[in-house]
């Protein structure tokens, strides 16, 4: 079946640097995609998104890649902060106002 | 962003009984919203597409029997856990768009004991 997967379970990063999330879908008719962010006990909030007519669109601070050719996305993230630190998923559009969610991915931002 | 709210935030009962969950879209009308679930360290599943007006449409897998659904107005949506057992205990987490970018609700942690 359709599937959306993240290959990183958890990322360290030092507080400063550039993060980058990376995310694999499956379904290649897909035509939008989100990043969300998730904070512990909380529900993910909206951070970024993408049409597939595009292949780089930039928010503060973040930016996300889609490359449709190896079906792939990324998450970057201008130097981090420890408020960062989160769960992050991708989540790939599948029908009207419907997602599929990809494995997620810890952000660990170290002092 | 459009705000969509659950309540309650988090809740305890004992095996056996029901629980319901309510997810509202306090600024915009919501003719659909989506109920997810999501056990520790995981990610959130789609459980189901509640629609208003009519039967929730449900994901392989799910009980409709076991996870009732109700959309009766453009605002609310609820979802009842009946006769809960442990392994029910999980972070449900509900959806609403005003648009193509879904909101979420804050989610409810359920514990049955």
């Amino acid at each position: 079946g359709e599937s959306v997967g993240l290959h990183l379970p958890t990322l360290s990063v030092q507080e400063g640097d550039n993060s980058i999330i990376n995310c694999a879908y499956s379904n290649s008719a897909s035509d939008y995609f989100i990043w969300y962010k998730q904070e512990s006990g909380k529900g993910p909030q909206f951070i970024i998104d993408i049409r597939s007519n595009m292949d780089k669109r930039q928010g503060q601070r973040v930016t996300v890649l889609l490359n449709k050719t190896v079906k792939h996305l990324s998450l970057q993230i201008a130097a981090t902060q420890p408020g960062d630190s989160a769960v992050y998923f991708c989540a790939e559009n599948a029908g009207t106002y419907k997602y599929i969610f990809g494995t997620g991915t810890r952000l660990k931002v170290l002092a | 962003g459009a705000v969509v709210s659950q309540h309650p935030s988090w809740v305890i009962c004992k095996s056996g009984t029901s629980v319901k969950i309510e997810c509202r879209s306090l600024d915009f009308q919501a003719t659909t919203m989506f109920w997810y679930r999501q056990f520790p360290k995981q990610s959130l599943m789609l459980m189901a597409t509640s629609n208003e007006g009519s039967k929730a449409t449900y994901e392989q897998g799910v009980e409709k029997d076991k996870f009732l659904i109700n959309h009766a107005s453009l605002t609310l949506s609820t979802l009842t856990v009946t006769s809960a057992h442990p392994e029910d205990s999980s972070f449900y987490i509900c959806s609403a768009s005003p648009g193509p970018e879904a909101f979420f609700g804050q989610g409810t942690r359920l514990t049955v004991v």
